[in-house]
């Protein structure tokens, strides 16, 4: 099936670094989310996106929904241990409820 | 229950059965999306009911795959005769339909299902 391209494919940091992470689509999404994944348990909601340039908090994660509608953006600040994850974006599709998931970006924080 | 339930947690099958996995919405939620994530990979979409409307079942792999919703309740997602690569975390999540913007499509998921086809 169809799944949106996320880079880094995984990523390890210090503790206390800041992370970057991105999801790009060749087709315009109307919704940004961005969901975190702990192993054996389903994807958790950290920050929704509606608007075309919307800058949105939560904590020390940042996102933003980029100006093309293609692409999203996440950051988080000053990593902690228990960050680390599987980190999913998912455009919404206009008119729809239907979203397409990105490939994951895999977290592992050391101490 | 506060969340989406999923059950089994865990199924390990032989190759050529049946199985059927369940899924419990957060009541009040109109819309159900069943998901197939492999082993380190992303979510892939199967199929999602809204309300009444007929099924979008456009991301079913094949038809061994099948779903079944009875108005906005239990959700039973069904795989006959099957395979080895069938084997992958079946994941579960219902969103409702609402006009309150901060509520609207966002999913909540369930644990999923862990499917081991021997």
């Amino acid at each position: 099936g169809q799944q949106l391209n996320q880079s880094p494919q995984s990523m390890f940091i210090q503790e206390g670094e800041d992370v970057s992470m991105n999801c790009t689509s060749s087709s315009i999404f109307n919704t940004w989310l961005w969901y975190k994944q702990d192993p054996g348990e389903g994807p958790v909601l950290l920050i929704a996106l509606y608007k075309a340039g919307e800058l949105t908090s939560n904590g020390r994660l940042t996102a933003q929904f980029g100006i093309t509608r293609k692409d999203s953006f996440l950051n988080i600040s000053a990593s902690i241990p228990s960050d680390v994850g599987i980190y999913f974006c998912a455009g919404g599709i206009s008119g729809t409820y239907k979203y397409i998931f990105g490939t994951g970006t895999r977290l592992k924080v050391l101490a | 229950g506060a969340g989406v339930s999923q059950s089994p947690s865990n199924k390990v099958t032989e190759k050529g059965k049946d199985v059927e996995l369940r899924c419990d919405p957060i009541s009040g939620h109109t819309a159900l999306y069943w998901y197939r994530q492999r082993l380190g990979q992303g979510l892939e979409f199967l199929i999602y009911f809204q309300g009444n409307s007929a099924p979008d079942k456009s991301g079913l792999p094949s038809d061994r795959f099948s779903a079944e919703r009875t108005g906005e309740s239990v959700s039973t997602l069904t795989i006959q005769r099957t395979q080895q690569e069938d084997s992958a975390v079946y994941l579960c999540a219902s969103s409702v339909s609402s006009g309150a913007r901060v509520a609207k499509n966002i999913q909540y998921f369930g644990a999923g299902t862990r499917l081991s086809v021997l």
